[in-house]
């Protein structure tokens, strides 16, 4: 079975402490793996997707990696304005659906 | 403005009382979806569809339908409510028949079924 999960639930950080953002899955031939940012009360807001292990793409304070069994996504130096929930998904070669993992909450500290 | 919308954004109801959500999006995309958001349980996709008058079932299907007669529209309809289906949803839309584009999400329906 399609799975995600994400670890940890909650992060808390301070402002400038770097950190990792882990999502690990389980899918029968991986199509693509995405990162999505979610701010209270609103929808997700995408940030990356990555196709293959060994992939990364980067995007201000953010850094997405992808093994064959997890992503990463670093915050190198966060800033409050990072504070928000991170979401995973994949989305299987044997369709069309989509998994999202629970999220990992992040909190940064002025 | 590129969006996708949804109606109603707030919607208290009873239980047994069919009600609809609509959503529709100006980007001319293909692929779009709705999920359901629950504590512990995060996303969830309930039915997804590639074009038009082509759609399936995602993870959590049972309790809704959808239809897909035009490429901007895809209501969500509960026929029967139950409080088990209070949730917030969010329907998204992507440019690729396959959705393997980033989705545009909603900004979601909280429904409370009583």
């Amino acid at each position: 079975e399609d799975q995600v999960t994400q670890s940890p639930e909650a992060l808390r950080l301070q402002e400038g402490e770097s950190s990792s953002l882990n999502c690990s899955y389980t899918v029968s031939g991986l199509r693509g793996l995405f990162w999505y940012r979610q701010d209270p009360g609103k929808g997700p807001e995408f940030l990356f997707t990555l196709y293959s292990a060994g992939e990364e793409k980067e995007k201000e304070r953010l850094k997405a990696t992808l093994t064959k069994k997890e992503s990463f996504l670093h915050i190198t130096a966060p800033k409050p304005e990072d504070s928000a929930t991170y979401l995973c998904a994949v989305q299987a070669h044997t369709g069309n659906q989509f998994y999202f993992g629970t999220g990992t909450s992040l909190t940064v500290i002025p | 403005e590129a969006q996708v919308t949804q109606n109603p954004r707030y919607l208290i109801t009873v239980t047994g009382k069919k009600l609809t959500v609509t959503c529709s999006q100006n980007m001319n995309h293909e692929y779009m979806s709705w999920y359901r958001q629950d504590p512990g349980l995060g996303l969830r996709q309930i039915y997804y569809s590639m074009n038009v008058e082509v759609t399936d079932k995602g993870d959590v299907p049972e309790g809704y339908k959808v239809s897909r007669k035009e490429k901007r529209n895809f209501p969500l309809i509960l026929e029967s409510p139950s409080p088990n289906q209070t949730s917030l949803y969010f329907c998204a839309s992507s440019l690729g028949s396959g959705g393997l584009n980033e989705q545009f999400f909603g900004p979601g329906t909280r429904l409370t079924v009583l």
